[in-house]
């Protein structure tokens, strides 16, 4: 079925460790997006990219890397995961922004604990 | 500096109950305000899509209106299927890339 997935949906690692998760849309959607997803905070951009090889900073990167080699893979790693990075991380793709404004379509979210 | 507000944070309502939800926003020339639905456990997902002021969207029992300053969601006659998260974001003219998201508002419908 089209659609976005992600993956792992649930991922408990150590403090240090480094994690991926996984991302990969089927809409040969050109935009993608990685949020994360508080209490109190609401959806925070983390990272997105405009297209393969192209990736810019959201409002919170520190401490996250992304790449994009392929238009349907959008890979988020945590170099060296710390226990404020535990969270609910949601990957989300979208057609190019135009003169109106462009829904996003979400995953279904990994939720990443760090011991 | 782009800015969503919902209120309130939590709403409870019997069944039956019609209400509204409010998303205030400020924003440097709004390309989109947008409504999404988030079930525990789920990713959000798309309602509506509003553009300009004075425009409103119906699904359901569900309708939302816009204004230069804020947007409400109205729910009439709410089932406890209607329980959920309902996330607002706004889509600016200088981050035309990114949607800006309010905290929600966790709505609980009750037989």
């Amino acid at each position: 079925d089209a659609g976005i997935t992600q993956s792992p949906r649930y991922k408990i690692t150590e403090t240090g460790r480094q994690v991926t998760l996984m991302c990969h849309q089927t809409w040969s959607h050109s935009y993608m997006f990685w949020y994360r997803q508080d209490l109190g905070h609401g959806l925070r951009l983390i990272y997105y990219s405009a297209a393969a090889d192209i990736t810019d900073k959201g409002e919170v990167p520190d401490g996250y890397v992304v790449s994009r080699s392929k238009t349907e893979n959008f890979p988020l790693t945590l170099e060296s995961a710390t226990r404020s990075q535990t969270s609910v991380y949601f990957c989300a793709s979208s057609a190019p922004p135009s003169g109106r404004g462009k829904k996003q379509f979400f995953g279904p979210g990994t939720r990443l604990t760090v011991l | 500096e782009d800015q969503v507000t919902q209120s309130p944070e939590a709403l409870r309502l019997q069944e039956g109950e019609s209400s509204s939800l409010n998303c205030s926003y400020t924003v440097s020339g709004l390309r989109g305000l947008f409504w999404y639905r988030q079930d525990p456990g789920k990713g959000p997902e798309f309602l509506f899509t509003l553009y300009s002021a004075g425009e409103e969207k119906e699904k359901e029992r569900l309708k939302a209106t816009l204004t230069k300053k804020e947007s409400f969601l109205h729910i009439t006659a709410p089932k406890p299927e209607d329980s959920a998260t309902y996330l607002c974001a706004v889509q600016g003219r200088e981050d035309t890339d990114k949607l800006i998201f309010g905290t929600g508002t966790r709505l609980q419908v009750f037989p």
